[in-house]
């Protein structure tokens, strides 16, 4: 069955970065794209971005243009997002999702002194 | 970006009654292969959303026919019919026919 297990939450600094995994399995990891999603808390969802495993290609959602950078692993089926220069409007939970069919479980990130 | 806007925000229902739900986009979800890609996704309190429907009216597996969605272009609809206590939580509908994709803001439904 397919599975994506994300990395555990993160307390950060302002003004630093931080990495998010999300570990594929129960399918061809090079055959979907994943995609990243921000949940701020008690809030609706927004669309990070995208990533082909295989090529490599990414497209962002021009709001998170400059904040998020999506990268993966192929030889161990994981993709990762990263987050620069970190405010308090970052802190929210983030989902890794293959397409809007399977998610994550998320990744809460607090950005806080 | 596509706008989507759902009502009500909130619903309290008794458990058996049927409830809707509204969502409409500010364009025409229509694909340009004809397919109308709207989808509708719960989110239990502390969990990961997960679809339930996709392309408007698909069940995903394992969701019970108590869940129906209708809709057309810009107007669509969520329906459940005799609601069970599992089925609390909040309610988005989400369009990935246009770049990029968008949800709507939620709609939480309460046990009255």
């Amino acid at each position: 069955q397919v599975n994506l297990l994300q990395s555990r939450a993160a307390l950060v600094k302002p003004g630093a970065s931080v990495k998010l995994s999300c570990k594929a399995s129960g399918y061809t990891f090079t055959d979907y794209y994943i995609h990243w999603v921000k949940q701020s808390h008690g809030k609706s969802l927004e669309w990070i971005g995208y990533i082909n495993p295989n090529s490599g290609y990414t497209n962002y959602n021009e709001k998170f243009k400059s904040k998020a950078t999506l990268t993966v692993d192929k030889s161990t089926n994981t993709a990762y997002m990263e987050l620069s220069r970190l405010t308090s409007e970052d802190s929210a939970t983030y989902y890794c999702t293959r397409g809007e069919a399977y998610w994550g479980q998320g990744t809460l990130v607090t950005v806080s002194s | 970006d596509v706008v989507m806007t759902q009502t009500p925000p909130s619903l309290s229902v008794a458990i058996g009654q049927s409830v809707s739900i509204s969502c409409k986009s500010s364009q025409s979800l229509v694909y340009s292969d004809g397919k109308t890609y709207l989808h509708w996704l719960l989110q239990s309190s502390g969990r990961s959303p997960k679809r339930l429907i996709y392309q408007v009216s698909n069940l995903d597996s394992g969701v019970p026919d108590r869940f129906s969605g209708t809709g057309s272009q810009k107007d669509f609809t969520l329906k459940i019919s005799r609601v069970e206590a599992k089925d609390l939580g909040v309610y988005y509908c989400a369009q990935t026919t246009h770049f990029p994709p968008t949800f709507g803001a939620g709609t939480k439904l309460e046990l009255k």
